[in-house]
């Protein structure tokens, strides 16, 4: 069973526009989420992050946003660039769960149109 | 960049044979993990350590094992490589709870 779901295994926006890349989870206990990116032949790169403490973190043009009620995670980016064409990763982690392991999603590719 | 590096970076292999692959960093961090990556499944975790001889399996651990010998060295083996096990593999290092992980470059396998 897939804790972490990515439900659009791709995304295409237009330069300038904004993208939104949405994550769900169904284990309760997640309590710290990231987001990575990866380009071809690269291993994934860490992105932006959020405690379940918070709703809401901002770093630049990425910002994701939590809604524990609804289990429901999305990262925003804006404006987007032909540089953020990737596959994007969500990934949560509850407390106490030993040696600090992450549940991944599937990955959504956004491809950013110039 | 997290100074993580994979060996091999490509291997092809016959099903049956024994394969390793190696994680080398140079941070110094406690937690080292091998991850999969194939379509459709994202990344999943094989086997992690968190420490010199300390290591758990993750969550699609059979047909893989490890060893840790040095805080910089994670070893992944496949006793008799499959055809299953083709995949691209990631090492990842992280320092502690809440600290994001590193990613290696990755070794793309393939089991013929």
């Amino acid at each position: 069973d897939q804790q972490v779901k990515q439900n659009s295994p791709s995304l295409s926006v237009q330069e300038g526009r904004i993208s939104i890349l949405n994550c769900d989870y169904t284990n309760s206990m997640f309590d710290y989420f990231l987001w990575y990116k990866k380009y071809p032949a690269e291993g994934p790169t860490f992105l932006i992050s959020i405690s379940s403490i918070k709703d809401k973190n901002e770093d630049g043009r990425f910002t994701v946003f939590l809604n524990k009620s609804a289990k429901h995670l999305s990262l925003h980016i804006v404006p987007s660039q032909p540089g953020d064409s990737a596959v994007y990763f969500c990934a949560a982690s509850a407390e106490g769960s030993s040696g600090d392991k992450l549940t991944f999603g599937t990955g959504t590719r956004l491809a950013v149109r110039p | 960049d997290a100074g993580i590096t994979q060996s091999p970076r490509h291997k092809v292999t016959e099903t049956g044979t024994p394969v390793t692959l190696r994680c080398h960093q140079t941070e110094n961090h406690r937690y080292m993990y091998w991850y999969r990556q194939d379509p459709g499944h994202g990344l999943r975790l094989i086997h992690y350590s968190y420490g010199v001889k300390d290591t758990d399996k993750g969550e699609v651990s059979d047909g893989y094992s490890v060893s840790r010998s040095k805080t910089e060295d994670f070893l992944l083996t496949l006793e008799s490589a499959t055809s299953s096990q083709t995949s691209v593999y990631f090492c990842a290092i992280s320092w502690d709870v809440y600290n994001e992980q590193f990613f290696g470059p990755g070794t793309r396998l393939t089991v013929l």
